[in-house]
């Protein structure tokens, strides 16, 4: 089975901290992605990687960075924490090519104060 | 445990009835899809996904069915668990190979 890893599974952090979020995957797989979910406005799509050292933006960079400097590992960075990035963010990885699903990590919940 | 939304349409079904969750999709030119599964607290779980070429796919306890002429895919459970019970998400691959998620459905599973 996938299996993606997130390293938290809960942070709290105050407005203007640099925050990471860290997720690795043991499927070599290709594709990483970063989303955000909140209540009312479903899965949103922040950033994502076809491969190592690529990054594409997604629906809703703004505030958010990222980096893929390995296969398996692909970080959220928060370049100064705001309360209104406080949410439950979802990393994701699929082989590359079309028609193969997302395998999601279980999720950080970052509360930002 | 987490809400994943507020307001979602909530079908309510007996334990060991089957289950049906409907989803529209908006894309004719999508061409694969998925269903997801996700329970409170855990981040969303593949169930099962179907390509355009095909209008019914099987697997354990779930089938999924395609009508592309009204662009319309659903979810069907047989004999459906308390453990089914979350939010089920159904989603489509555009032409950027991006997936389109929908809002989702809760499922209750009444005992």
């Amino acid at each position: 089975d996938v299996k993606v890893t997130q390293s938290s599974r809960y942070l709290v952090k105050r407005t203007g901290e640099k925050v990471f979020l860290e997720c690795v995957q043991d499927m070599d797989h290709e594709n990483m992605f970063w989303y955000r979910q909140d209540p009312g406005l479903g899965l949103r799509l922040i950033y994502f990687s076809y491969d190592v050292k690529m990054k594409e933006k997604g629906d809703i960079p703004e505030g958010y960075s990222v980096s893929r400097e390995k296969k398996e590992r692909f970080s959220l960075i928060l370049e100064s924490a705001s309360t209104n990035q406080t949410s439950m963010y979802l990393c994701a990885s699929r082989r590359g090519g079309n028609n193969s699903p997302l395998h999601f990590g279980n999720g950080t919940r970052l509360t930002v104060t | 445990g987490e809400s994943v939304g507020l307001h979602l349409p909530t079908l309510s079904v007996q334990e060991g009835d089957n289950s049906i969750i409907n989803c529209a999709y908006s894309n004719s030119a999508s061409d694969y899809f998925i269903w997801y599964k996700q329970e409170s607290g855990k981040g969303p779980q593949f169930i099962i996904d179907i390509r355009s070429n095909m209008d019914k796919r099987q697997g354990q306890r779930v089938t999924v069915l395609l009508n592309k002429t009204v662009k319309h895919l659903s979810l069907q459970i047989a004999a459906t668990q308390p453990g089914d019970s979350a939010v089920y998400f159904c989603a489509e691959m555009d032409s950027s190979y991006k997936l389109i998620f929908g809002s989702g459905t809760r499922l209750l599973v009444r005992p």
